[in-house]
């Protein structure tokens, strides 16, 4: 069956420190992948898009790899700050289906 | 701001109830997407329509509808209302790429 899968319901680090959160699938050709950010109550946000011939993609201290050998996504915040607290969602979409979202990861940085 | 406006905020109704909710798309966006955010299931893809006609569905239930009107605002109708309806509703749109979804901040509705 298919699946999208993130890594963890919550993550908790140290400011200062590198977050890592990972997105898995099964059984998906994905044409590119996505990362947004949700605050509680809120819409989640655009933030990186990477496409299936692409390695990794940068925005200022936002880093996400695509491995489609592996059918893995990892997502990075560098230097991470409180403001960084969200949950992040990974969504995929493959030709002639729409955007399949996980179920999302919970970033919390303490300072 | 994603420039994607909906109506109502909140919704609170009761069992059997209809209910109406409205999105309007950012300027010059062509497609709109509805998603239902509960927490035990996630963010789920209900139905999207391009100027005006449906493009795709997900796992929309037939008790719930929604259409794009040709100002390219779109309403999302649920009928005979369950209380496992209760939930967060997003809309979003894109533009002609179709790529990046832009959310709107979302109605959150509770049957009671």
């Amino acid at each position: 069956s298919q699946k999208i899968e993130q890594n963890s319901e919550a993550l908790n680090i140290q400011e200062g420190k590198t977050a890592t959160l990972t997105c898995n699938y099964t059984n998906y050709s994905p044409a590119y992948l996505q990362w947004y950010r949700q605050d509680p109550g809120r819409g989640p946000v655009f933030l990186l898009l990477i496409r299936e011939n692409e390695k990794e993609k940068r925005k200022e201290r936002l880093k996400v790899t695509f491995d489609t050998t592996l059918k893995q996504s990892l997502f990075h915040i560098t230097a991470s700050q409180p403001a960084d607290s969200a949950t992040y969602l990974c969504a995929l979409h493959q030709a002639g289906t729409a955007l399949i979202f996980g179920k999302g990861t919970t970033l919390s940085v303490s300072s | 701001d994603s420039g994607v406006t909906q109506t109502p905020k909140h919704l609170i109704t009761a069992t059997g109830q209809r209910v109406t909710l409205r999105c309007s798309p950012r300027s010059g966006d062509l497609s709109v997407y509805w998603y239902q955010q509960s927490l035990d299931q996630g963010l789920q893809f209900l139905i999207q329509y391009y100027n005006g006609e449906e493009r795709a569905k997900g796992n929309i239930l037939e008790r719930f509808s929604a259409q794009q009107f040709p100002d390219l605002h779109s309403e999302l109708n649920l009928s005979s209302l369950e209380l496992g309806d209760s939930a967060l509703y997003f809309c979003a749109s894109s533009g002609t790429a179709g790529e990046t979804q832009y959310f709107g901040p979302g109605t959150r509705l509770l049957v009671l």
